[in-house]
């Protein structure tokens, strides 16, 4: 079934730890992006991609990074977790950049830092 | 600064008909989406409004104003699958999209 995969779908992790959220896709869409989605707030873009080998940052990008490799992949690495990045993160991907028609979500990987 | 603002919970009965709005304040306006997601899943897409009016699709319709910053969007008869939350965004003038909290919808018997 073509779609977006993430991993992994859940994970405790200790504070200072390196940790990376794969995430990829088959639909050979331009656009992926990196979400994150706490209890009482909007989704928040962490980063962004418009095309394989750009990336960007969004709204809350400090602690994370990402790369571009390819059309499909778009690892997500925290260098040194801390517990302030306890979420749930949401894998995204549009077939244009710029927000242009609907984004398709994976599944979400739920991370907790102690 | 830029804001969505969406009902944080409401509850209906199946076979009714419940309104979810949405009032934003944005830097530009390109256009509002609304998405579905069932607790402890994806958000999938809904519906997108550009122009004024009401968007219908099958039990689901929305509704944009922007002159108002107002959008709703209205489930007929409800089913207990309906249950989830509703998620608005807006995507600016810089095509970035601002998340609304999210509407939590409970369906009850």
């Amino acid at each position: 079934i073509a779609g977006i995969t993430q991993a992994p779908t859940s994970q405790i992790l200790a504070a200072g730890r390196r940790m990376t959220l794969r995430c990829t896709q088959d639909m050979r869409h331009n656009a992926m992006y990196w979400y994150r989605q706490d209890l009482g707030l909007g989704l928040r873009l962490i980063h962004y991609s418009n095309t394989a080998g750009t990336t960007g940052k969004g709204e809350v990008p400090d602690g994370y990074s990402v790369s571009r490799a390819n059309t499909d992949d778009f690892p997500l690495t925290l260098a040194s977790a801390v517990p302030s990045q306890t979420s749930v993160y949401f894998c995204a991907s549009s077939l244009l950049a710029g927000n242009t028609g609907e984004l398709f979500f994976g599944e979400g990987s739920r991370l907790t830092v102690l | 600064g830029q804001n969505i603002d969406q009902p944080t919970e409401m509850t209906a009965t199946e076979g009714a008909i419940v309104q979810i709005n949405c009032t934003y304040q944005t830097s530009g306006f390109n256009g509002l989406f609304w998405y579905q997601q069932h607790a402890g899943e994806a958000p999938t897409f809904l519906s997108y409004n550009v122009l004024d009016g009401l968007e219908e699709k099958g039990r689901f319709s929305s509704f944009l104003s922007r002159s108002k910053g107002y959008s709703y969007l209205l489930l007929k008869e409800l089913q207990m699958k309906d249950s989830a939350s509703y998620l608005c965004a807006v995507r600016d003038s810089n095509y970035q999209l601002i998340w609304g909290a999210g509407t939590k919808l409970i369906i009850k018997p």
